[in-house]
């Protein structure tokens, strides 16, 4: 099955720092990925839709210099969190369709989770 | 607004069977679809309804009325792996997904 990777799975940095996570498509191409962000007992906030070759499309009240997307090719798209504040804290997950599903409403696969820690 | 409802804990026991229900208004509809997430983990997909009825999938079945906006997930059999969460989506018209805030399902032995 379609499979997503995502890196790093845990990080900590200190306040003020960028940090930088990977999106990867292993086995599909994906033109668009999807960014969530989760804080503890909340659902997923989509927080940017990853376009390859393109801008990505932000989602009302996320800030677009704060959180820098980048989807170079059709199988990697970066999320880079610009001057990390401790409220940044957050489960951070990337997702993709396999197109070779089919239409626009085939299941979400999604990468196992970034888990940053701003001190 | 768009708005998906579903309970936010439940509590059953290993060997028998629950019930999660997920009730929804969207601006249209293009799908509904059942994810569980483990804690700490990214959630991973169960299943996928877009017309009415029943779903079955081994232990886990999935229900939609889309007259009634409703839609449940049925869980048999019940194992202590099955504590998780479970998160309903809906597709809405312009194919966006709205996320329920997740069902807590604890397992006691």
């Amino acid at each position: 099955g379609a499979v997503v990777s995502q890196h790093p799975s845990r990080v900590i940095c200190k306040s003020g720092t960028s940090v930088k996570i990977e999106c990867r498509s292993l086995d599909f191409q994906a033109t668009t990925m999807f960014w969530y962000r989760q804080f503890p007992k909340q659902s997923l906030m989509l927080m940017a839709t990853s376009n390859e070759g393109s801008k990505a499309t932000y989602e009302q009240g996320v800030e677009k210099d704060k959180f820098l997307i980048n989807h170079a090719s059709l199988t990697l798209s970066t999320l880079t969190v610009t001057s990390a504040h401790p409220e940044d804290s957050s489960f951070y997950i990337c997702s993709a369709r396999d197109p070779g599903q089919g239409e626009d409403n085939s299941p979400l696969h999604f990468g196992n989770g970034t888990r940053l820690t701003v001190t | 607004g768009q708005n998906i409802d579903q309970p936010t804990e439940m509590t059953a026991t290993e060997g028998a069977i629950v019930q999660i229900n997920c009730t929804y208004q969207t601006s249209g509809f293009n799908g509904l679809f059942w994810y569980q997430q483990h804690a700490g983990e990214a959630p991973t997909f169960l299943s996928y309804n877009v017309l009415d009825g029943l779903e079955e999938k081994g232990r886990f079945s999935s229900f939609l009325s889309r007259s009634k906006g409703y839609s449940y997930l049925l869980l048999k059999e019940l194992q202590m792996k099955d504590s998780a969460s479970y998160l309903c989506a809906v597709m809405d018209s312009n194919y966006q997904l709205i996320w329920g805030a997740g069902t807590k399902l604890i397992i006691k032995p």
